[in-house]
């Protein structure tokens, strides 16, 4: 099983560009999250989804977007691209008892 | 006031040395969790716990519910131990979601 994968690890964007994050999991479970990690923060949730189909706002919502159109996949949108975005997001699933599983990081720089 | 606090954000200690890292928080929780974040950037859980103690190999984590209160303590640290170990807690209205401390940066020395 390959557990939590994410696409791109890296990226370049200028500001204003889009692009979408792809978080793919093949455990099955119900539950899915972005988070981004900036120095001297924890990690803080940008959204996330209880299930195939279903989306809701994190603590840091603003400037993305998101989708849950298969149980697997759950993509991470920025329309246009700010500075302040750039950061490490990590995708991660759980499923009851909510022990949840990371994948490997994107590292994203918005210039 | 964060929900999650964790001290101390860094802790440089010689191999073989008995460390603690300790999380404190403020809400009711469900369940607090320790991760290690590996210096390539991968995270993994280490441990979920709601009450009392846990063990695995070296790593030994226990929480106090009343004093809203856990430590994660390393026995016989390696180099290898080095890593930012983090607590999250997942309170008990926040359903499957955690909420983060900023983490603890422990480098053993060899």
């Amino acid at each position: 099983n390959a557990g939590v994968t994410q696409t791109p690890k890296f990226r370049v964007l200028k500001t204003g560009q889009s692009m979408t994050l792809l978080c793919a999991q093949d455990m099955n479970h119900e539950y899915m999250y972005w988070y981004r990690q900036d120095p001297g923060m924890g990690l803080r949730l940008i959204h996330y989804s209880v299930g195939e189909g279903t989306t809701a706002k994190g603590e840091v919502p603003d400037g993305y977007n998101v989708s849950r159109l298969k149980k697997q996949n759950f993509l991470l949108g920025l329309e246009s691209a700010a500075p302040s975005q750039t950061s490490v997001y990590f995708c991660a699933s759980a499923d009851y008892p909510y022990e949840q599983y990371f994948g490997p990081g994107t590292r994203l720089t918005v210039t | 006031k964060n929900e999650v606090e964790q001290s101390p954000q860094n802790l440089t200690a010689q191999e073989g040395e008995f460390i603690t890292i300790n999380c404190s928080y403020s809400v009711g929780i469900s369940a607090l969790h320790w991760l290690q974040q590996h210096p390539g950037g991968g995270i993994v859980s280490l441990f979920m716990l709601s009450s009392g103690k846990k063990k695995h190999g070296r790593l030994i984590a226990t929480i106090n519910i009343q004093e809203k209160h856990s430590s994660l303590h390393i026995t016989a640290s390696h180099p290898r131990d080095s890593a930012v170990y983090i607590c999250a807690v997942r309170s008990k209205t926040s359903g499957s979601r955690l909420t983060f401390g900023e983490g603890t940066q422990l480098t053993v020395n060899p």
